[in-house]
This record gives structure tokens, C-alpha cells and sequence, in this order.
């Protein structure tokens, strides 16, 4: 079975600060990662996705993630976060058939 | 286009009685999945259909929880009758492909209540 494993429950920084989310799985076969984003009141967006080839990967809104598949990791960066970042982040898992299994988590909250 | 639209956006119930929630997958995606986050811990999956078929219901929680999809369109999810510990936030997605370098797009979630 999957598993999702995302380090940080709550993380708080002030503007300009720079972000590590970790985010670790267990699956020994070909995976896609995610993440995503809820921002407050919203819906669950996606931040950015690897399915092969590069494992530096970009996404929306300056944010990117490394895959490394030694580490079975997939964390998620940005140099320099902005208020508006501020919400819930979740690194998702998708082995086959297009579903994902789902870490627990982290809140950002970014201080003006 | 039209996202993945669930209603109602928040529901609060007594113990006992029934809710049913409603997801609009977007026009054309064949593959619906309902997810559920309970009390800020993970996202779990609870079931996926292919048009109106089941192909997977592993991770419904026990047979208090009905999902259809009649025509291939949109599903519901029935809980009835509701326990407290069906509070949480339903999310449903879609997507068009399924498998791996899939992508699925949600909706913003139900947030049930159950009192």
C-alpha cells in the first residue's frame, strides 16, 4: 500500500522567507507526484506534478519540487514566499488508475 | 469550461439523519472519485467510478455511505444515517484519462457537520 508522508504539520514564515516542504512516500513501482494548494475557502488547486523526465519540476506561482527517487521524496520549494501563500499545502501520490493517496498536510501561514 | 462543482458547500446534520452530496464532474471526464479529510488528517479516497460503473469502492468507510452515478454524470453520496465521526470534508474530483500521468481536477469540498 501507499503512503504519503509530509513533515510539517504548521509552518510559519515572514515575507521573503524561503519554504522546504518535505513530503516523503512509500511505493516501490512508477509513481506520479503532486501537489496541491487550498487556499482559504477555495478549492483544492494544483501546484505541480511529475511524470517523468526531469525530476526539477516548476510549477504555478514560483513554486517547484525535486523528485528524488533514491529518497523516495518529492519537496516543495520557493525562494521567497509572499502573504498571499498563506494556506494548506498537500503532496499527493498517484500509483495507477488516477487515484492518489494523500499526505496530511501543512499549513503555511506567512507574516506580513 | 466549468470546474468540478460539489453542493451543498456546507451541510450540518443531526446524528441520525441523512445527507446526500452532489458532485458535477467537468463535461466529458469518465472517471469521478470521491475523497474524504477527516478532523485535518489526510485526504483519503473513498471510491472511484468509471462512467456509471464502480471501480473501485476500497475506502468506503462502511455501508452507512452510498455513492451513484446514474448516466455517467453526476454523483451523489448518501451517508444515512450520520455519526459524528462522519464530519469532515468531502472532495470530489474528475478526470478525463485514468492511470498513471493522470491528472484530476477537485471540487472545493462539502464541509459536513454532524452534531
Amino acid at each position: 500500500a501507499q503512503s504519503v508522508s509530509q513533515h510539517n504539520h504548521h509552518v510559519i514564515l515572514s515575507e521573503a522567507a524561503s519554504l522546504e516542504l518535505g513530503c516523503n512516500y512509500s511505493y516501490g513501482g512508477t509513481v506520479n507526484l503532486f501537489w496541491y494548494v487550498q487556499y482559504p475557502g477555495q478549492h483544492l488547486q494544483l501546484l505541480l506534478k511529475y511524470f517523468s523526465g526531469d525530476p526539477l519540476v516548476k510549477g504555478i506561482k514560483g513554486f517547484e519540487a525535486e523528485f528524488i527517487k533514491s529518497k523516495f521524496s518529492f519537496n516543495l520549494r520557493k525562494p521567497s514566499v509572499q502573504w498571499s501563500d498563506t494556506a494548506e499545502y498537500f503532496c499527493a501520490v498517484n500509483a495507477w488508475a488516477g487515484k492518489s493517496t494523500f499526505g496530511d498536510g501543512t499549513t503555511l501561514t506567512v507574516k506580513p | 469550461e466549468a470546474g468540478v462543482t460539489q453542493f451543498p458547500s456546507h451541510s450540518v446534520i443531526e446524528k441520525g439523519q441523512t445527507v446526500t452530496l452532489r458532485c458535477d464532474p467537468i463535461s466529458g471526464h469518465d472517471n469521478l472519485y470521491w475523497y474524504r479529510r477527516v478532523m485535518g488528517k489526510e485526504i483519503k479516497f473513498l471510491l472511484h467510478f468509471v462512467k456509471e460503473s464502480k471501480q473501485d469502492e476500497s475506502g468506503m468507510p462502511n455501508n452507512r455511505f452510498l455513492a451513484e452515478r446514474t448516466g455517467g454524470t453526476y454523483s451523489t453520496l448518501k451517508v444515512q444515517p450520520a455519526e459524528l465521526e462522519d464530519s469532515g470534508v468531502y472532495f470530489c474530483a474528475s478526470s478525463q484519462e485514468r492511470g498513471l500521468n493522470t491528472e484530476a481536477f477537485f471540487g472545493q469540498g462539502t464541509r459536513l457537520t454532524v452534531v
